[in-house]
């Protein structure tokens, strides 16, 4: 919603293989976010991004790389893929940084990695 | 990491009952929010209180931010199916917003 396009909606990957997953927004939003969501842990940072080429790395960035070379795509690389990396991965957007800025969500890419 | 505890961790009540839900931290928040996630979707922002002791209301929703900045509670009356989902809160980091694990309601017709 609010603009953000998650895909694919929903994947079945085996071990070892590369996954890239595409978050697009239409709301020309400067911050954007990769979390992913599992039971128990909540929502975790993977990596955001701050501008176009400009991204760091969240608290669970290990095995994940991004890129963002326009303003409206962000794109998560599992780079060789695993069983704990099997979960529910969000895409989010938001116009500023820190306080009083609120993050919109995509609807998520549920992931099974076998 | 940015602990934040939700309780309870599940609750399930009847249409028309009260219920109040709680996020906690050792530490003091500049600014607090809460979000509500339903199946298959992401969260949905609800409200951010940024002052101690910040009453909002919205609909039959109470949200309480406390005194010392620590704390925060959502309050829902007369609960109906449609509150039905994952109640989320967040504090913000430098960069970030860092998230509870939820309270997961349930509203039995």
């Amino acid at each position: 919603d609010a603009g953000i396009t998650q895909s694919p909606r929903h994947k079945v990957t085996e071990t070892g293989t590369p996954v890239t997953l595409r978050c697009h927004q239409t709301e020309n939003h400067r911050y954007m976010y990769w979390y992913r969501q599992d039971p128990g842990h909540g929502l975790r940072l993977i990596h955001y991004s701050y501008g176009v080429k400009d991204t760091d790395k969240g608290e669970v960035s290990d095995g994940y790389s991004v890129s963002r070379s326009k303003t409206e795509d962000f794109l998560l690389t599992l780079e060789s893929a695993t069983s704990s990396q099997t979960s529910v991965y969000f895409c989010a957007i938001s116009d500023g940084a820190g306080t009083n800025s609120p993050l919109h969500f995509g609807n998520g890419t549920r992931l099974t990695v076998t | 990491t940015q602990l934040l505890e939700q309780s309870p961790q599940f609750l399930s009540i009847q249409e028309g009952e009260n219920l109040t839900v709680y996020c906690n931290s050792s530490s003091v928040f500049s600014s607090l929010q809460w979000y509500r996630q339903e199946p298959g979707e992401g969260p949905v922002l609800l409200v951010t209180v940024v002052t101690g002791g910040e009453v909002k209301k919205l609909k039959r929703l109470t949200f309480q931010f406390g005194d010392a900045r620590k704390d925060s509670s959502l309050h829902i009356t007369a609960a109906q199916p449609g509150d039905t989902g994952l109640y989320l809160c967040s504090r913000t980091g430098a960069n970030n917003l860092f998230f509870g694990t939820g309270t997961r309601l349930t509203v039995i017709p």
